[in-house]
């Protein structure tokens, strides 16, 4: 899996959106752009993913660079529970099964 | 709650005891995987299942063992352990191997002494 750069940690204020930025600027036209989060004393929790086209659920928007080479996790109204570390992960559509971990970004967010 | 449980969620064992960890998952899902996640480093995958065979073995010692009676159910067999593998072991579960999201137990915290 291609290799992604995130900052070690951000902050927030509650109730403000977040804009947590991945550059991949190797990434092959196979690779999904996957994002997890892990919250204190917690497993990993899938949060989005995409492809080409920016993405929209319930927890998170996905918004893709044109080129692909960057994206950011937008989180529009953080709260105290979004305060985890989150993990920006590539994953080549044709290859293996395992999610690569980097270090991710930790989050914090203030009241 | 993830759908996805671990047993037990905290152990602590001596280098010549013989443990197991359990996981199991009321998804539906094909595929099971362990992960080990060591203070300040990266989580690693260590196995991966799919329909109760093992499809990917990353290099992990031989002390670690795993079982997958069925799709349900995973296990982690340890023997012989060393204080290095005192650790985080979590469980997940995605509907197969592949891209698809894979969904985390809450992990089990292990303390070798």
């Amino acid at each position: 899996d291609a290799k992604t750069t995130q900052p070690n940690s951000m902050e927030s204020n509650e109730e403000e959106p977040v804009h947590l930025p991945c550059n991949h600027s190797t990434i092959s036209g196979t690779d999904y752009i996957h994002w997890y989060r892990q919250l204190p004393s917690q497993g990993p929790e899938y949060v989005i993913h995409g492809l080409t086209s920016n993405v929209n659920n319930r927890m998170a928007s996905l918004a893709i660079a044109e080129d692909r080479k960057s994206s950011t996790l937008i989180l529009h109204r953080a709260t105290l529970r979004d305060a985890a570390v989150y993990y920006c992960i590539l994953r080549d559509s044709q290859a293996g099964t395992a999610l690569i971990f980097g270090k991710g970004t930790t989050l914090s967010v203030s009241s | 709650e993830t759908g996805v449980t671990q047993t037990p969620r905290h152990l602590v064992m001596g280098m010549t005891n013989k443990k197991s960890l359990k996981c199991e998952q009321h998804l539906g899902h094909n595929a099971m995987y362990w992960y080990k996640q060591s203070a300040k480093k990266p989580l690693e995958l260590m196995f991966v299942y799919s329909l109760e065979e093992r499809v990917e073995n990353n290099s992990v010692p031989s002390r670690f063992s795993p079982e997958c009676p069925n799709s349900s159910h995973l296990f982690l067999h340890l023997h012989t352990l060393q204080p290095e593998d005192s650790a985080l072991y979590l469980c997940a579960s995605s509907q197969e191997p592949g891209i698809y999201e894979q969904y985390f137990g809450p992990g089990t915290r292990l303390t070798v002494t």
